[in-house]
């Protein structure tokens, strides 16, 4: 009973390092979401990808670039880290059809100093 | 308008009350409905979908509106344990090359049950 799982669950980066975010799944979706999460902010979505090989930029894409090479698993890449992009980034899949819900992993915590 | 609005609360009740939170959308085609409940740095959880009829899980019950373009969630005897952040999530289909569906996010109301 796996579902979404993600990794690293805690990261602490300097401002200019790069870093890649993996987020797996076991349920066989077509679906996968980034999302961060910021005080007063809500979920905003960053990337998402609809099956493996295709890639979507969300409403903040800017800083970040993702991947899905595996249907299993959806990659979000920070080339060059900033304070900025401090947060907690929660990955979510869903099967196909209007009614499916999203399943999250229970998130990364990532600060960049 | 925003798209998808909640009030943010927070709603402070004790213990064995009965509270609802409302959630209105701005775009009629929205096609389908949920409600996810979020604890303190956690990720969100569904609570349960929303359906035309409404429905009902036990001491929650959903009700969807289409006239008037909310969705409800309301929670009968309350327990400290539903305090939690609760977010409701719309869907809408895109009508581009992949037609795929967006979902657009409420910031959340936050509920405190009290002993």
């Amino acid at each position: 009973n796996a579902g979404v799982t993600q990794t690293p669950k805690f990261r602490v980066l300097k401002t200019g390092q790069s870093m890649t975010l993996l987020c797996a799944q076991d349920m066989n979706h077509e679906y996968m979401y980034w999302y961060r999460q910021d005080p007063g902010m809500g979920l905003r979505l960053i990337h998402y990808s609809v099956g493996e090989g295709t890639t979507a930029k969300g409403e903040v894409p800017d800083g970040y670039n993702v991947s899905r090479l595996k249907k299993q698993n959806f990659l979000l890449g920070l080339e060059s880290a900033a304070p900025s992009q401090t947060s907690v980034y929660f990955c979510a899949s869903r099967g196909t059809g209007s009614n499916q819900p999203q399943h999250f992993g229970d998130g990364t915590r990532l600060s960049i100093l | 308008r925003k798209e998808v609005e909640q009030d943010p609360g927070p709603f402070n009740v004790p213990e064995g009350a009965t509270v609802a939170f409302n959630c209105t959308y701005s775009n009629s085609a929205s096609q389908s409905f949920f409600w996810y409940r979020q604890d303190c740095r956690k990720e969100p959880k569904l609570l349960m979908s929303v359906y035309s009829s409404g429905n009902e899980d036990g001491r929650f019950t959903a009700q969807l509106n289409r006239a008037s373009q909310y969705i409800s969630l309301l929670i009968r005897d309350s327990k400290l344990s539903d305090s939690a952040t609760y977010l409701c999530v719309v869907t809408l289909l895109k009508f581009n090359a992949g037609n795929n569906r967006k979902l657009i996010w409420g910031l959340g109301t936050s509920l405190a049950v009290n002993p």
